[in-house]
């Protein structure tokens, strides 16, 4: 079955240190990978996406994320860390063996940068 | 672009009433969907539309019905609340080939059913 983990409910960094946000993910076939973020009482914005090619993948904000395929993980990281940076962020898989469009998502990381 | 709009924000309801959650987008997009938020749980899908005319169960139909009225609307009904349905609810759109691409979401809207 697939499933998405996020294994740390909260992640604090001081700030100007690099963060790391971790995700793995089960599926049976390829993956297609997606980090959002949720600002307080907002909806979600995408950060960037894993389809195929290159394993580092930069998205928005000066966010990166890195697939690996032997880890089954696709980590978010970013070198500097800003307060701004604080949300929740979740990580979303779809199977490429999987008919349908459903995204399965993690529970959610909640980043706590602090000045 | 407004992108993805819900409404309304807000919602109180008490057991057994019954009302329906707009969305709407104006990116040209196919697929549409429904979530709901709850703390801990990450987002579940209530059910989604691929395209205009079809529309899907996701993980947690039970209690909601959908219409896809065209392809810019997308609504969700809950025809008798339950506190169990207390929850943050986001509608998101996706473009033409809707397993590639980003979602989009809305505001979102907070229900209470007490």
């Amino acid at each position: 079955a697939q499933s998405v983990a996020q294994p740390e409910d909260q992640v604090n960094v001081a700030e100007g240190n690099p963060l790391t946000v971790k995700c793995t993910y089960s599926v049976s076939g390829n993956p297609y990978l997606f980090w959002y973020v949720q600002y307080p009482n907002r909806g979600l914005q995408f950060l960037l996406k894993y389809i195929t090619g290159d394993n580092l993948v930069k998205g928005s904000y000066g966010f990166e994320a890195e697939f690996n395929k032997s880890q089954t993980s696709f980590h978010l990281k970013k070198p500097s860390a800003l307060v701004s940076d604080s949300a929740l962020y979740f990580c979303a898989v779809r199977d490429t063996m999987d008919s349908n469009y459903q995204l399965i998502w993690g529970a959610g990381t909640k980043l706590i940068i602090k000045p | 672009n407004a992108g993805v709009t819900q409404t309304p924000k807000f919602q109180v309801l008490k057991t057994g009433q019954s009302m329906t959650l707009q969305c709407a987008q104006d990116m040209n997009h196919n697929s549409m969907y429904w979530y709901r938020q709850d703390p801990g749980m990450g987002l579940r899908l209530i059910y989604y539309s691929a395209s205009e005319g079809t529309t899907d169960k996701g993980e947690v139909p039970n209690g909601y019905n959908v219409s896809r009225l065209n392809k810019r609307e997308f609504s969700l009904r809950l025809e008798s609340a339950a506190p169990s349905q207390t929850s943050v609810y986001f509608c998101a759109s996706s473009g033409p080939t809707g397993s590639l691409n980003e979602q989009f979401f809305g505001p979102g809207t907070r229900l209470t059913v007490l």
